[in-house]
């Protein structure tokens, strides 16, 4: 399978815990996005990456929220003290240069008890 | 699985019609537009895409038209088919290309057979 892949796909977790998901994009993708999704809206960007550059970050990430892409492949978002509020399907995208459609993979979904 | 359809617009349409799915985008500076189909427990999946330079763009089955000056999208779907249930968000991004985009409210198609 060569499309964006994420991992894991469902994660239960106890408010307060920390949680990390992994987004392995397309692999000659350049730009990687995440996005939120809540039940019954569309994904609402988070956060962008130009290779290992982060360019964009949403007022929606908090400071509990970070997301990494060290060698400009894979990228981890990590939400630290989750809050119920965080409870969402969690969308990670990739696109080459800015020119393209951004492929979506089949995002993280999380829930926190 | 969860429904990403809940509370969203719905369109019922018979199988063998023609859909019409609107949009209203909010940002009058945006010159790229984007339909995605989306599809319980799944990410977004790329339809068609036109730039803010054409008013109409044809692919197979679909068609996208765009109106700037009332700052309204479509997309029609010919012939339709079961496989085309599914929610429909259109989205908007500005800088010409694919970087910080912005996802409307999505309709939800169930196609009658």
């Amino acid at each position: 399978d060569t499309g964006v892949s994420q991992d894991p796909r469902h994660k239960i977790t106890k408010r307060g815990q920390n949680v990390t998901f992994r987004c392995d994009p397309i692999s000659e993708h350049n730009r990687l996005y995440w996005y939120r999704q809540t039940l019954g809206q569309g994904p609402e960007f988070l956060t962008y990456f130009q290779n290992e550059a982060q360019l964009e970050k949403s007022r929606l990430l908090s400071d509990r929220f970070s997301a990494e892409r060290p060698k400009g492949s894979f990228s981890t978002l990590e939400i630290q003290r989750t809050e119920q509020g965080d409870s969402a399907m969690y969308l990670c995208a990739s696109s080459l240069g800015g020119q393209g459609m951004a492929f979506f993979g089949q995002g993280t979904r999380l829930t926190v008890v | 699985g969860e429904s990403v359809g809940l509370h969203l617009p719905t369109l019922s349409v018979q199988e063998g019609d023609n859909s019409i799915i609107n949009c209203a985008y909010s940002n009058s500076a945006s010159d790229y537009f984007i339909w995605y189909k989306q599809e319980s427990g799944k990410g977004p999946q790329f339809i068609i895409d036109i730039r803010s330079n054409m008013d109409k763009r044809q692919g197979q089955r679909v068609t996208v038209l765009l109106n700037k000056t009332v700052k309204h999208l479509s997309l029609q779907i010919a012939a339709t088919q079961p496989g085309d249930s599914a929610v429909y968000f259109c989205a908007e991004s500005y800088s010409g290309g694919y970087q910080k985009v912005t996802f409307g409210i999505g309709t939800k198609l169930q196609v009658i057979p």
